[in-house]
């Protein structure tokens, strides 16, 4: 059964800052992995999806790499903004069907 | 274009009553998603439609819980003899075609049961 962790669980960082997300999962089989945002009380956001052929991808301020054979994702976010405050989630697609989901990175940006 | 729209927001009820959720996917996308949100946890697959048919509907945690949707558009989430274990947030999702394509949410119907 495919678990997904995400480590930290919160993380407060001043403005400015680069940060950096982390994303393991366990069964290497996946085809795409995806970055969502998440606001309070909100539905999910669609930050980055990267393909199994792919080892990164990037918008803006955000870079996500993805490690297949070591079961790791990275989200990578520059120069951070108190906008940028949000749950991260990162979410495998599992028998390319359905995602299967980490419990979320609460990050906190501060002015 | 419009995004994915669920309804209602919220709901809430009583233990033992009937509820239903409406997801209205994307306009196009054939295939839809239900997951479930509880509080502080990551969202957890529930059914999968491809088209009119649930290809996959693995994630149903017991028989209290039936999804349809018979045009191949919008999608009816029904929670029989609802409990109060069955609190959570219920999102939807629609792709383009399934098949590990992105998928993209509605805002989610957050259902409390007294």
């Amino acid at each position: 059964k495919q678990e997904v962790t995400q480590i930290p669980a919160a993380l407060s960082v001043p403005e400015g800052e680069n940060l950096v997300l982390n994303c393991s999962f366990t069964d290497s089989a996946i085809y795409n992995l995806q970055w969502f945002r998440q606001d309070p009380g909100k539905g999910l956001t669609s930050l980055l999806l990267i393909q199994s052929s792919q080892r990164e991808q990037t918008s803006g301020r955000l870079n996500a790499s993805l490690d297949k054979s070591s079961g790791r994702s990275t989200l990578y976010i520059a120069a951070s903004q108190p906008g940028d405050s949000a749950t991260y989630l990162c979410a495998v697609y599992q028998g390319a069907q359905k995602l299967v989901f980490g419990q979320g990175t609460r990050l906190t940006i501060n002015p | 274009g419009a995004g994915v729209s669920q309804t209602p927001s919220n709901k809430v009820t009583e233990k033992g009553k009937y509820v239903e959720l409406r997801c209205d996917p994307i306009s196009g996308h054939t295939a839809l998603y239900w997951y479930r949100q509880s509080l502080g946890q990551g969202p957890e697959f529930l059914i999968y439609f491809q088209g009119t048919g649930a290809a996959d509907d693995s994630g149903l945690p017991n028989d209290r819980f039936f999804a349809v949707r018979p045009e191949g558009s919008v999608s009816t989430l029904k929670i029989q003899r609802t409990e109060r274990g069955d609190s959570a947030v219920y999102l939807c999702a629609s792709s383009a075609s399934g098949g590990a394509n992105e998928q993209f949410f509605g805002p989610g119907t957050r259902l409390t049961v007294l």
